[in-house]
């Protein structure tokens, strides 16, 4: 089972600011990674998939990128909506479904 | 639009069994693969099983397996998880989930959540 480390645990950050998330895989998982955002009470939210897709009404400020071991999700400019947790995902034939232990996105 | 809406869940003692069912409206239910994914109270996903949109193959962690059944019912547009022998470890919010595709190979992520129904374990 392919083992996903997200960095850091916590990001505070202001509106406005740049927000840089990673996520390593123990494994290449070429480029099946995704990215959810879960919001307080909230079901989970796809964002990106295939590492670098945007899915279906995101906006454009998401965007993810990496392929391998290494994946970055970047939020160019913060809203204040943005504040949650982010979990990154793979699932790839060899190495099982996985997901990270997520990197909480606070308002600084 | 694509709703799914889990139900089933509740207070059961270890060893125990509950069925969990998630019926999904505003899609074509059969040509899309189901997970169950479930979140202990504070803690991160843990993916627990996933079916195929023809209901041919399953899938599960090893941390269910041999306990937990996935099954669905294309006619009622409705997903299962029989969970038997249940331990305190199992307690969370159990999510059903839409995958973009009807197969559970490598790139299949879900797209669509239902709000999860509480699972709790405890004597």
């Amino acid at each position: 089972e392919i083992v996903l480390t997200q960095s850091p645990a916590t990001l505070s950050l202001s509106p406005g600011e740049r927000a840089t998330l990673s996520c390593r895989a123990s494994q290449s998982v070429s480029s099946y990674l995704a990215w959810y955002q879960q919001k307080p009470g909230q079901a989970p939210r796809l964002l990106i998939y295939d590492a670098s897709n945007r899915a279906t009404g995101i906006p454009a400020r998401f965007s993810g990128s990496g392929s391998g071991t290494d994946f970055t999700l970047t939020i160019s400019s913060l809203e204040s909506e943005d504040f949650a947790v982010y979990y990154c995902h793979q699932r790839s034939n060899w190495g099982g479904v996985t997901f990270g232990q997520g990197t909480r996105l606070e308002i600084k | 639009e694509v709703q799914l809406v889990e139900s089933g869940g509740g207070l059961v003692q270890p060893g125990g069994s509950l069925r969990l069912s998630c019926e999904a409206s505003g899609v074509t239910f059969s040509s899309y693969a189901m997970s169950w994914v479930r979140q202990a109270p504070g803690k991160g996903l843990e993916w627990v099983s996933a079916i195929i949109g023809s209901g041919g193959s399953t899938y599960y962690a090893d941390s269910v397996k041999g306990r937990f059944t996935i099954s669905r019912d294309n006619s009622k547009n409705t997903l299962y998880l029989q969970m038997n022998s249940l331990r305190g470890e199992d307690t969370a919010i159990y999510y059903c989930a839409k995958a973009l595709g009807p197969y559970f190979g490598s790139g299949s992520y879900s797209d669509y959540w239902g709000q999860g129904t509480l699972v709790t374990v405890s004597s």
